[in-house]
């Protein structure tokens, strides 16, 4: 059964301080790992694909990198406004009733205080 | 570019009523739309994936023929929530990709609609 699973559950940082987080994915055959950022109320705004292991995608302040197991997702220097949930997930390469279908992690909580 | 939409942002509604909540695609073309819905705090839990012109896939535990959702144009798809109760509560979002037009397979997310049953 596909996984996606993110850690940690919560992350409270400072204004600057950088950090990661990870999430760990068992799916048959990736077609994809996704990120996402979701603010209270609103619908998750995309972020980055990844599509093979090594990739890495930059915005901002944000950077996605991808192995054959994890993929981590780093802030730099994060400000009060990169607080918001952070959802992972992951496609897998399966084709009938499950094609392009998104497993998703439960999400990070992230909070930066100023 | 990729744009999706959802109507209405919020609705409430007497148990029992029917509601509808529609998702748009509005510079793509969509030839897969997904319905989600999460509940306070947790991820998001897939519903159905509609192809345009087809019936809906809908995922265990999902009752199909409370949910109803159409996907009559590759830019609209609509989910009906039928005779809804309290427990119905919650906030849904629909997301849409394409094989053409969007790199696939991104999925786009709407804003949501918060549904409250009273």
């Amino acid at each position: 059964e596909d996984q996606v699973t993110q850690s940690p559950e919560a992350l409270r940082l400072q204004e600057g301080e950088s950090s990661s987080l990870n999430c760990s994915y068992t799916v048959s055959g990736l077609r994809g790992l996704f990120w996402y950022r979701q603010d209270p109320g609103k619908g998750p705004e995309f972020l980055f694909t990844l599509y093979s292991a090594g990739e890495e995608k930059e915005k901002e302040r944000l950077k996605a990198t991808l192995t054959k197991k994890e993929s981590f997702l780093h802030i730099t220097a994060p400000k009060p406004e990169d607080s918001a949930t952070y959802l992972c997930a992951a496609c897998p390469n399966a084709g009938g009733t499950s094609y392009g279908k998104l497993t998703f992690g439960q999400g990070t909580i992230l909070t930066v205080h100023p | 570019g990729a744009v999706v939409s959802q109507h209405p942002s919020r609705v409430i509604c007497k148990s029992g009523t029917s509601v509808k909540i529609e998702c748009r695609s509005l510079d793509f073309q969509a030839t897969t739309m997904f319905w989600y819905r999460q509940f306070p705090k947790k991820s998001l839990m897939l519903m159905a994936t509609s192809n345009e012109g087809s019936k809906a896939t809908y995922e265990q535990g999902v009752e199909k023929d409370k949910f109803l959702i159409n996907h009559a144009s590759l830019t609209l798809s609509t989910l009906t929530v039928t005779s809804a109760h309290p427990e119905d509560s919650s906030f849904y979002i629909c997301s849409a990709t394409s094989v053409t037009g969007v790199p696939y397979p991104e999925q786009y997310f709407g804003p949501g609609t918060r549904l409250t049953v009273t």
